[in-house]
């Protein structure tokens, strides 16, 4: 067990819906990162909060979007879903952003659109 | 650009076999090494983990040394189990995000 939680744990939704995946980073970690994992593309990085701030941006669509609260937990939105977003979507995090630290990954979410 | 070369899967070997799995990278500068392991059904494990030049990183018999001149950080064991089955990603951290491979897929027949 890593420490870092994700919900749910399976999603099935239809295409042009909408939905929010939830994180929550390790205790003490102020660092959280979105991946998908696809068949096609891999593991791929979205994105990186730090501290509630965007850090950076990697292979995000324009119809996704994430942000870390207070208490740093993060959600990632994925707006009109098509069937290409289909996905593992893994939630890591790290107790800085310094490249050393090494990322912690949730279970993951498995996205499915139907 | 940032990349990460995984040897080609799937892999197949006898229990008690020995095992080498390829990485090489392309990077700017000396980024932080890792391997992942994703047991099916699981997410990411982090297995091992290298941070500069000759370092090696090692965890469950498992071994990697970051090796600068050749751009390398090949993963071995000395003898695998069936327990050892399951998908291994190389890694490398560049400052706010990993580049993986595409992974390789590992099987062991007892």
């Amino acid at each position: 067990d890593s420490g870092v939680t994700q919900t749910p744990k399976h999603l099935i939704t239809a295409t042009g819906q909408r939905v929010t995946l939830r994180c929550s980073p390790r205790s003490g970690d102020l660092s959280v990162y979105w991946y998908q994992q696809s068949l096609d593309q891999g593991l791929q990085f979205l994105i990186q909060y730090y501290n509630g701030e965007e850090r950076a941006k990697g292979n995000i669509l324009e119809r996704f979007s994430a942000q870390q609260f207070p208490d740093l937990h993060s959600e990632l939105n994925l707006s009109s879903l098509e069937l290409g977003d289909s996905a593992l979507y893994f939630c890591a995090s790290s107790a800085t952003s310094d490249s050393a630290d090494t990322q912690y990954f949730g279970p993951g979410t498995r996205l499915t659109v139907l | 650009g940032n990349s990460v070369t995984q040897m080609e899967g799937p892999v197949t070997l006898s229990e008690e076999a020995f095992l080498t799995i390829n990485c090489t990278y392309t990077a700017t500068g000396y980024p932080s090494l890792f391997w992942y392991v994703q047991y099916p059904g699981e997410g990411l494990q982090l297995l091992l983990k290298a941070t500069k030049a000759d370092d090696k990183g090692s965890n469950k018999g498992f071994e990697a040394t970051y090796r600068k001149e050749t751009t390398s950080f090949h993963l071995e064991k000395g003898s695998v189990q069936v327990s050892d089955s399951a998908v291994y990603f190389c890694a490398l951290r560049v400052p706010q995000k990993l580049v993986f491979g595409q992974g390789t897929r590992l099987t062991i027949n007892p």
